[in-house]
């Protein structure tokens, strides 16, 4: 049963434009969500998260949304720049626990 | 942020050997969590690792075939044994920052079994 889900396996977006990235969960006991980025041969590294406590959170270009009646969150990324290019997961998390879990991954094509 | 380093950044490895999986962190920390990255898929927990105790697996994830270590508070070790093409896969460590809520990532082993 897989509680995390990105349902798009890529995405591609001209330099500039708006990238959107999505995520569902099953969960509804999830009260932490974040976002990583990953390059090829590198492990994930973090890009932003947020509490089930709010709706948005904000850092730079990117903002994560998170609409906890429709279990569903999304990054934005504005502008989005070729550097972004890279596989973008989610991940949540239940209070008290340790344990993180992971969506499939998006890969992220922006175009120069 | 923790700075983790982990090594072998890949091997190529025969069927029915076994792989050692090597993560320093440059602090120290309770936890330390390995991951495994199937092609295609998403970051799953293999097991939890903390000093001074027995790992603690994940469901469909057993001792015998990926035995840990875990010495000190900077330093784990992961075994994947008696391998098998199905066993190719990235395989990350982690720590995760308490105060900050995230999870820190080495930059993955790529396994591939012939």
């Amino acid at each position: 049963d897989q509680q995390v889900k990105q349902n798009s396996p890529s995405l591609s977006v001209q330099e500039g434009r708006i990238s959107i990235l999505n995520c569902d969960y099953t969960n509804s006991m999830f009260d932490y969500f974040l976002w990583y980025k990953k390059y090829p041969a590198e492990g994930p590294t973090f890009l932003i998260s947020i509490s089930s406590i709010k709706d948005k959170n904000e850092d730079g270009r990117f903002t994560v949304f998170l609409n906890k009646s429709a279990k569903h969150l999304s990054l934005h990324i504005v502008p989005s720049q070729p550097g972004d290019s890279a596989v973008y997961f989610c991940a949540a998390s239940t209070p008290g626990t340790y344990k993180y879990i992971f969506g499939t991954g998006t890969r992220l094509k922006v175009l120069a | 942020s923790a700075v983790i380093s982990q090594k072998p950044s890949r091997d190529i490895c025969q069927r029915g050997t076994s792989l050692t999986i090597q993560c320093q962190v440059d602090s120290q920390v309770t936890m330390m969590f390995w991951y495994r990255q199937q092609p295609g898929q998403s970051l799953t927990l293999i097991a939890t690792a903390n000093q001074g105790s027995e790992a603690t697996y994940e469901s469909g994830f057993v001792i015998d075939k990926f035995p840990i270590s875990r010495p000190n508070l900077t330093f784990s070790t992961l075994t994947v044994s008696n391998l098998s093409p199905e066993d190719s896969s990235i395989y990350l460590c982690s720590v995760e920052e308490r105060a900050n809520e995230k999870l820190f990532f080495g930059s993955g082993t790529q396994l591939s079994v012939l």
